[in-house]
């Protein structure tokens, strides 16, 4: 069964920091990885889909990487800001979608 | 911009009563979700439809029960609640084109708690 681990656990970042998240999975076998964001009692959106053959996409301050043969992929949010205050989950799609438990991110103003 | 709901948003019951959460999508969307979430743990899918009259049970074994008998309509009922169902609960709906762009667009969310 598939495995999605997410390192740091939490992350706080004074305004305006750089910084990564980490994303791990067990089975490289998969059609895509998606990086989500989740706001305090609020669902899921997506930010981020990296096609399996793809090795990075972008938007806007966000750009996530993928390395399916290691199993890994980082989220790099530049420039952050305190409206980036959420939950960051990564998920891997193979025969359905695996969810890690996410990290946290907290920016200071 | 993903048009899902879901309601109640937030619901406190009393042990053994029957409760139905509501999800609704307005995107035509044949693939729907539902999954439980713990805080700090990750998203555990209970349910799943790819479509009116399918559903079927996903990894974490679940006490609920779902139907879709419209494309846009997909119910979560657990007959008689307990105090373990206290969780919240994700609805999500995907447009299928293929397994390499497959993504999931959320609703907001209910926050169950069983007393």
């Amino acid at each position: 069964k598939q495995e999605v681990t997410q390192i740091p656990a939490a992350l706080s970042v004074p305004e305006g920091e750089n910084l990564v998240l980490n994303c791990s999975f067990t089975d490289s076998a998969i059609y895509n990885l998606q990086w989500f964001r989740q706001d305090p009692g609020k669902g899921l959106t997506s930010l981020l889909l990296i096609q399996s053959s793809q090795r990075e996409q972008t938007s806007g301050r966000l750009n996530a990487s993928l390395d399916k043969s290691s199993g890994r992929s980082t989220l790099y949010i530049a420039a952050s800001q305190p409206g980036d205050s959420a939950t960051y989950l990564c998920a891997v799609r193979s025969n359905q979608f695996y969810f890690g438990t996410g990290t946290s991110l907290t920016v200071i103003p | 911009e993903a048009d899902i709901y879901q309601t109640p948003r937030y619901l406190v019951i009393g042990t053994g009563k029957k409760i139905t959460l509501e999800c609704s999508q307005t995107m035509g969307h044949d693939k729907m979700y539902w999954y439980q979430q713990d805080p700090g743990m990750e998203l555990h899918l209970i349910h799943y439809s790819y479509g009116v009259n399918s559903t079927e049970k996903g990894d974490l074994s679940s006490e609920s029960t779902v139907s879709r008998i419209r494309t846009e309509h997909f119910p979560l009922t657990l007959e008689s609640a307990r105090p373990s169902h206290t969780s919240q609960y994700l609805c999500a709906s995907s447009e299928w084109e293929g397994p390499l762009t497959d993504t999931q667009y959320f609703g907001p969310g209910t926050r169950l708690t069983v007393l």
